[in-house]
C-alpha cells in the first residue's frame, strides 16, 4: 500500500526556519510528482508548491514564493519543503500529496495524502 | 489564479437524503476537477477525479459531474459516515485552487 508520512513540523518564532520532510514507501517515488498543501486552523486547504518527480520543475503558491523552497532526494524517497521567514499566517497542518502534473488522465491527482505535520509561528 | 467557488458552505441533511455540492470556477479547467472529503482530525481522501470518476473504494452513492466552469458532487442517499467536509479542487492549471469547503451535518 502506498503511503506518504510527514515529518518536522514544531513551533518556531516568526522569521525563523523550519524544514519539512515527506518520506514515502510502497510506491516508485521518483516517477511521481508530490505538492504540499496547508490547512490554516478551522479553515480550508490551501495548495503551497509542487515538484516534479525528476526534480527540475517546481512551482509555488503566490503567498509562499520566494519564502519556501521545495526539493526531493528520491535516493530517500523523500520529498521537502524548507521554509525561511516564517510568519504567523504560515501556521498549519501541512499534507503532502500526490500531484498530477503531466498526468493527462488525472488519475494521479492528489489521489494519496499524509497524515500532516503541525507547524506553529509563534512567539 | 482560477478561483473556485463552492456552495453551499454549510448545510444540513438526513440520513437517506440526496445532497448537492456545486463549485464554479472563474475559468476553463479542462474537467480536471477532484472532490475531496474531509472528517475532523483527519487527512483529505480524494472521492472523485476528472469531474466524473470514482476514485477505487469509494461508495457509488457518490458521483460527480459538470463541464466547462460548473461541477457538482452528489450524494444520493447519505450514510452516517458521510458527514464531513467537501472540497472540489481544480488542477488543470497551476496555481491549483480548492473551493472554500462544504461542511455537511446531520439535521
Amino acid at each position: 500500500e502506498a503511503q506518504l508520512l510527514e515529518s518536522g513540523g514544531g513551533l518556531v518564532q516568526p522569521g525563523g526556519s523550519l524544514r519539512l520532510s515527506c518520506t514515502a514507501s510502497g510506491l516508485t517515488f521518483r516517477q511521481y510528482p508530490i505538492s504540499w498543501v496547508r490547512q490554516a486552523p478551522g479553515k480550508g486547504l490551501e495548495w503551497v508548491s509542487g515538484l516534479s518527480g525528476s526534480g527540475d520543475t517546481t512551482y509555488y503558491a503566490d503567498s509562499v514564493k520566494g519564502r519556501f523552497t521545495i526539493s526531493r532526494d528520491n535516493s530517500k524517497s523523500t520529498l521537502y519543503l524548507q521554509m525561511n521567514s516564517l510568519r504567523a499566517e504560515d501556521t498549519a497542518i501541512y499534507y503532502c500529496a500526490k500531484d498530477p502534473l503531466y498526468d493527462p488522465t488525472g488519475k494521479n491527482a492528489f489521489d494519496i495524502w499524509g497524515r500532516g505535520t503541525t507547524v506553529t509561528v509563534s512567539s | 489564479d482560477i478561483q473556485m467557488t463552492q456552495s453551499p458552505s454549510a448545510m444540513s441533511a438526513s440520513v437517506g437524503d440526496r445532497v448537492t455540492i456545486t463549485c464554479r470556477a472563474s475559468q476553463g479547467v479542462n474537467n480536471y476537477i477532484a472532490w475531496l472529503q474531509q472528517k475532523p482530525g483527519e487527512a483529505p481522501k480524494r472521492l472523485i477525479y476528472s469531474t466524473s470518476r470514482l476514485h477505487s473504494g469509494v461508495p457509488s452513492r457518490f458521483s460527480g459531474s459538470g463541464s466547462g466552469t460548473k461541477f457538482t458532487l452528489t450524494i444520493s442517499s447519505l450514510q452516517p459516515e458521510d458527514f464531513a467536509t467537501y472540497y472540489c479542487l481544480q488542477h488543470s492549471v497551476d496555481p491549483y485552487t480548492f473551493g472554500q469547503g462544504t461542511k455537511l451535518e446531520i439535521k
